[in-house]
């Protein structure tokens, strides 16, 4: 059953930690994305990757990391110096255009 | 810059009735549509897209159409049911090797039973 996972569905830090988000996907998609999505709002880019071992900032990328180590694999880190961490947090990937999204990840620091 | 906006944040209709959720888009070498169905604490869905060498096109009770000389989609659903109430976004690409969607702000569709 092809598809994108992330997890967890809910995560609860305290301000200061750093935090590192899982997406996976099984559709052999080479590209992936991370969004972020704050309440009643759209959604804003973060990072992307077109390929393995390559990836580029978004609109939002400072207080962010990512590695592209796997193809199926695109973890997001949230780190201590995001100043506003909570929100919803979207993996997607592609082959083509349209982008297929996973569940998403609703993070909250303490 | 370039956006991809929408004309109404909010829009309730009465169930059975058509719904019409409008975008604007401001780059006219994009040349990739597509709307999203985003349900309350989900990821967003893919509805349906349209390519730029085409004016409308139609799925499952849904309609798109582009219209390039004014630089706006629109996504029509016909007899609009309670399970249709969701946030849509249009999104739009650039030609060229970026690929990267441009996301409009989202139209809430509120479905009255």
């Amino acid at each position: 059953d092809g598809g994108i996972t992330q997890s967890p569905k809910y995560l609860f830090r305290k301000e200061g930690q750093n935090v590192t988000l899982s997406c996976e996907q099984n559709l052999n998609h080479d590209a992936m994305y991370w969004y972020r999505q704050d309440p009643g709002q759209g959604l804003r880019l973060i990072y992307y990757s077109q390929i393995v071992n390559d990836f580029q900032k978004g609109d939002i990328a400072e207080g962010y990391s990512v590695s592209r180590e796997k193809k199926e694999s695109f973890p997001l880190t949230v780190t201590s110096a995001q100043k506003n961490p909570t929100a919803f947090y979207l993996c997607a990937s592609s082959q083509l255009d349209e982008q297929f999204f996973g569940p998403g990840t609703r993070l909250t620091v303490l | 810059g370039e956006s991809v906006g929408l004309h109404l944040p909010t829009l309730s209709v009465q169930e059975g009735d058509n719904s019409i959720i409008n975008c604007a888009y401001s780059n006219s070498a994009s040349d990739y549509f597509i709307w999203y169905k985003q349900e309350s604490g989900k990821g967003p869905q893919f509805i349906i897209d349209i390519r730029s060498n085409m004016d409308k096109r139609q799925g499952q009770r849904v309609t798109v159409l582009l219209n390039k000389t004014v630089k706006h989609l629109s996504l029509q659903i016909a007899a609009t049911q309670p399970g249709d109430s969701a946030v849509y976004f249009c999104a739009e690409t650039g030609a060229g090797n970026n690929r990267k969607l441009i996301w409009g702000l989202g139209t809430s569709l509120a479905v009255n039973p």
